[in-house]
């Protein structure tokens, strides 16, 4: 069980929209439509942003965005606000009950 | 209103035994439509999940931890504990407990509710 692919650092400006990827493989990303993604502040715990691919929980901004296609899903910011300036971590379901983790993706908002 | 607070020993020597508990208040660990889950972030590192367990008391582990994990149950104090043997320095970290979600119409297996979170470190 290797950990998702995502890129060390992104960066946008005020107002702009990035977008996040997250590589795993056919057992994990692949195959199952069981992608969330956490937002992270510093010394804070996680907080769900993203379920099952494109779902928002009740409260977060519908600027964020979420998608996939084959084995890379795909986190969107829209909007790009000072206060998304955060790490963000993608997780998928890998099967049997098991699940792993993206290595995070550090957001800088310029 | 919904809670997870982790406890457990900050400090422990290396070939010692992890030892932590996360309290859940607000909602019965015994409900199916939940498992629960630890969680750890080495400092300046990322997200590893070490491994769940469903209502059923059924446990599912991290095949790189899965040796020395263990997590258990207890649905008297509604609380479900971790033990990791044998720490090294690679095991010091921040530990989350949180809880995830087996009913498809809500935050299917996403991780919904954090706690807080508590530091261990392994040092000799």
């Amino acid at each position: 069980q290797s950990a998702l692919t995502q890129p060390a650092s992104v960066s946008g400006s005020l107002g702009q929209s990035i977008t996040i990827s997250c590589t795993g493989t056919s057992s994990d990303v692949g195959s199952y439509d069981l992608v969330s993604w956490y937002q992270q502040h510093p010394d804070k715990a996680p907080n769900l942003i993203i379920y099952e691919v494109t779902k928002r929980p009740s409260g977060v901004s519908n600027r964020f965005s979420g998608s996939k296609s084959g084995n890379t899903a795909s986190l969107t910011i829209s909007g790009l606000q000072p206060e998304d300036e955060a790490d963000y971590y993608c997780c998928s379901y890998a099967g049997s009950s098991t699940l792993v983790f993206g290595g995070g993706a550090k957001l800088t908002v310029l | 209103q919904l809670q997870l607070q982790e406890s457990g020993p900050g400090l422990l020597k290396p070939s010692e035994t992890l030892s932590l508990t996360c309290s859940v208040s607000g909602v019965s660990i015994s409900s199916s439509s939940y498992y629960w889950g630890w969680i750890r972030q080495p400092p300046g590192k990322g997200l590893e999940w070490i491994g769940s367990i469903y209502y059923s008391g059924t446990t599912f582990y991290n095949p790189s931890l899965e040796s020395r994990v263990t997590i258990s149950g207890d649905t008297s104090k509604n609380q479900f504990s971790l033990k990791l043997t044998s720490v090294t320095a690679a095991d010091t970290a921040v530990y989350y407990c949180a809880r995830g979600s087996t009913v498809t119409t809500f935050h299917y297996y996403a991780w919904d509710v954090w706690g807080q979170g508590t530091t261990v470190t392994a040092a000799s």
